[in-house]
């Protein structure tokens, strides 16, 4: 595809239900990020995944939230029981290469969620 | 760990002035610096990055960013801005041998007619 894309790309919940976000990375990228951007605020890294490989996970804010990567391309970020914490917009990036490097990580539109 | 300053939240400026936008960084490693911009409802787009070599950076729509290690410092400019740059930009740092990027809280640029 030409670029990052992500869906929904706006969801409300209700305090307490289960969400599903979806990212489809760029073609062939090896590389697959999760970031949660609060409003008025830098966004801020959840997970890593290098292939289906989640290499990092040192920032998921609690055990609610859940990522996975099966086949090495698409992937789901999940947040259980959704707190009003949790509002924010998220957004996944790739990259081309495995390694860690100065390569460039290509954003999504990002999927704004609100808790209720 | 790294972390990023951006010294301004907001920048108001005319349009066909120059701007600066600053940022400045802590890390004790070595370090890539990336500059973001963030159209409304839209994802980040990268500007520049300095990876190595000369510490002047050009990057697309004319910006240009210069590397100051001794001030851990990497602004960004332009010498004459457009209504159309008016956005959030995004100051970032990633160690070299690390993968994720860190943030600064965002810029956002009011070019005013």
């Amino acid at each position: 595809g030409a670029g990052v894309s992500q869906s929904p790309r706006y969801k409300v919940a209700k305090r307490g239900q289960d969400v599903a976000l979806r990212c489809d990375p760029i073609s062939g990228h090896v590389s697959l990020f999760w970031y949660q951007q609060a409003l008025g605020q830098g966004p801020e890294f959840l997970t890593y995944f290098q292939n289906e490989a989640q290499l990092d996970k040192s920032g998921l804010p609690s055990d609610r939230f859940f990522a996975e990567r099966p086949e090495g391309s698409v992937s789901t970020l999940k947040i259980q029981r959704t707190q009003q914490e949790d509002s924010a917009v998220y957004l996944c990036a790739s990259s081309l290469t495995p390694l860690a490097s100065g390569d460039t990580q290509y954003f999504g539109p990002g999927t704004r969620l609100t808790v209720l | 760990a790294q972390s990023v300053t951006q010294l301004d939240s907001q920048v108001p400026v005319f349009e066909e002035a120059p701007v600066e936008l600053r940022c400045n960084y802590s890390s004790s490693v070595s370090v890539y610096l990336f500059w973001y911009v963030q159209y409304p409802n839209q994802g980040l787009q990268l500007l520049l990055k300095y990876l190595s070599g000369s510490t002047l950076v050009k990057g697309i729509n004319g910006f240009e960013a210069e590397f100051n290690k001794s001030q851990t410092s990497f602004h960004l400019r332009k010498p004459s801005v457009h209504i159309s740059d008016t956005a959030e930009y995004f100051c970032a740092v990633k160690r070299e041998y690390g993968n994720k990027l860190v943030f600064g809280a965002g810029t956002i640029l009011r070019v005013k007619s």
